[in-house]
């Protein structure tokens, strides 16, 4: 049982390019979202799902998109990477929407040049 | 809307020595959750402590519990016997109970840096 995982843990990008950050669970989890961490800002919710197939935004969707095709992955894309998407991203997952405790990934440290 | 406020962005403790790290939230609901999360250097986000607002009693785990007054919207976080690996970023969050999708998301503080000395 290996939680949630996350990959790359680092990843350098030019302004511009595009990636996705992987994320994947093996807890059968139903709810799982991404969350960027940004120094004096704390934690703040990008995009979530509550189940295979359905996506919603949080509060700083903008320049991301995701999918769930499966249970088990939540893949974060980055379409045109700017400096300000520089920040520390953290996907999470919860048995469902409506339980409480959500576990981390170990986090992607992303740097925009 | 739900605010989250860590009024102490650093603190220090000594080895074996307890400390309390504050957190007050602002909400009109009345049936919600509190978490204290931790945060070491290596990033990674490790739940702490739970606490459901509709119990009194207040949660406690191992060396870590907190003092919950719901009047006063006030949640702490003890920890007791401080050891060098409690070295970490901790941070409080908010959920709310009722609702669903972006009304169930983590509120967050922006977290309180403890460093424990030997």
């Amino acid at each position: 049982n290996a939680g949630v995982t996350q990959t790359p843990k680092f990843q350098v990008l030019k302004t511009g390019q595009s990636m996705t950050l992987q994320c994947a669970q093996d807890m059968n989890h139903e709810y799982m979202s991404w969350y960027r961490q940004d120094p004096g800002m704390g934690l703040r919710l990008i995009h979530y799902s509550v189940g295979a197939g359905i996506t919603d935004q949080g509060e700083v969707p903008n320049g991301y998109n995701v999918s769930r095709s499966t249970t088990e992955d939540f893949p974060l894309r980055l379409l045109s990477a700017a400096p300000s998407q520089t920040s520390v991203y953290f996907c999470a997952s919860s048995y469902s929407d409506y339980t409480d405790t959500q576990y981390f990934g170990p986090g992607t440290r992303l740097t925009v040049l | 809307a739900q605010t989250v406020t860590q009024s102490q962005p650093e603190m220090s403790v000594q080895e074996a020595e307890t400390v309390t790290l504050s957190c007050t939230y602002d909400t009109s609901e009345n049936n919600y959750y509190l978490f204290w999360y931790k945060q070491p250097p290596s990033r990674q986000m490790i739940l702490v402590i739970r606490q459901e607002a509709y119990k009194q009693q207040n949660a406690t785990e191992n060396r870590f519990s907190v003092n919950f007054q719901k009047a006063a919207k006030s949640f702490s976080l003890k920890i007791s016997d401080s050891q060098l690996g409690d070295t970490a970023m901790y941070f409080c969050a908010f959920m709310n109970r009722r609702g669903a999708g972006n009304n169930r998301k983590l509120i967050w503080g922006l977290g309180t840096s403890l460093a424990v000395n030997p």
